[in-house]
């Protein structure tokens, strides 16, 4: 167990919805990432925030949005859904935000969108 | 094109013997890390590497920032390390992850 919490573990939604995931990372941990897992491309980074602020951008589509709370939860938000956003998305949380920094991963949760 | 380029792409092997996966990135990096994934999904962070070598237990990992290559070793392998292992580098420019698509590994007992 990484400490890392994700929920909902599997989410069906139709296409055109729109769904929260949602992360709390390890006690302690200042930092989260979002990941996006498919059969077709793989792991793909969608976004990094530490400490409430965005530190890196990766391949977020413009549907996608993400934010980090006060209490250091995060959330990411996913609308307009289309077929191909079935994936599993994955959290992972680090202590501060450098890229020396050890992630640990969360469980994912796994979207199906039909 | 991909930043990232894992080799094997599949991997069976023997209990017992010793296995090396490869990786090549063609970006400037301030880290690579290596992740482990098991069949049920989890993935776990294994090394986080900015020079040199590191070890912990039966592996080894090792990166050479002049050639962008790193390689993952696994000595005395055994059936619990059947996982996908995946190369992940952190460009240093925009600080964005990049990912190979995995080798995956099976040793049989």
């Amino acid at each position: 167990d990484s400490g890392v919490t994700q929920t909902p573990k599997h989410l069906i939604t139709a296409t055109g919805q729109r769904v929260t995931l949602r992360c709390s990372p390890r006690s302690g941990d200042l930092s989260v990432y979002w990941y996006q897992q498919s059969l077709d491309q793989g792991l793909q980074f969608l976004i990094q925030y530490y400490n409430g602020e965005e530190r890196a951008k990766g391949n977020i589509l413009e549907r996608f949005s993400a934010q980090q709370f006060p209490d250091l939860h995060s959330e990411l938000n996913l609308s307009s859904l289309e077929l191909g956003d079935s994936a599993l998305y994955f959290c992972a949380s680090s202590t501060v935000a450098g890229p020396t920094d050890t992630q640990y991963f969360g469980p994912g949760t796994r979207l199906t969108v039909l | 094109k991909n930043e990232v380029e894992q080799s094997p792409q599949n991997l069976t092997a023997q209990e017992g013997e010793f296995i090396t996966i490869n990786c090549s990135y063609s970006v400037g990096i301030s880290a690579l890390h290596w992740l482990q994934q098991h069949p049920g999904g989890g993935i776990v962070s294994l090394f986080m590497l900015s020079s040199g070598k590191k070890k912990h237990g039966r592996l080894i990992a090792t990166i050479n920032i002049q050639e962008k290559h790193s390689s993952l070793h696994i000595t005395a392998s055994h059936p619990r390390d059947s996982a996908v292992y995946i190369c992940a580098v952190r460009w240093t420019f925009g600080n964005q992850f990049y990912f190979g698509t995995g080798t995956s590994l099976t040793v049989i007992p």
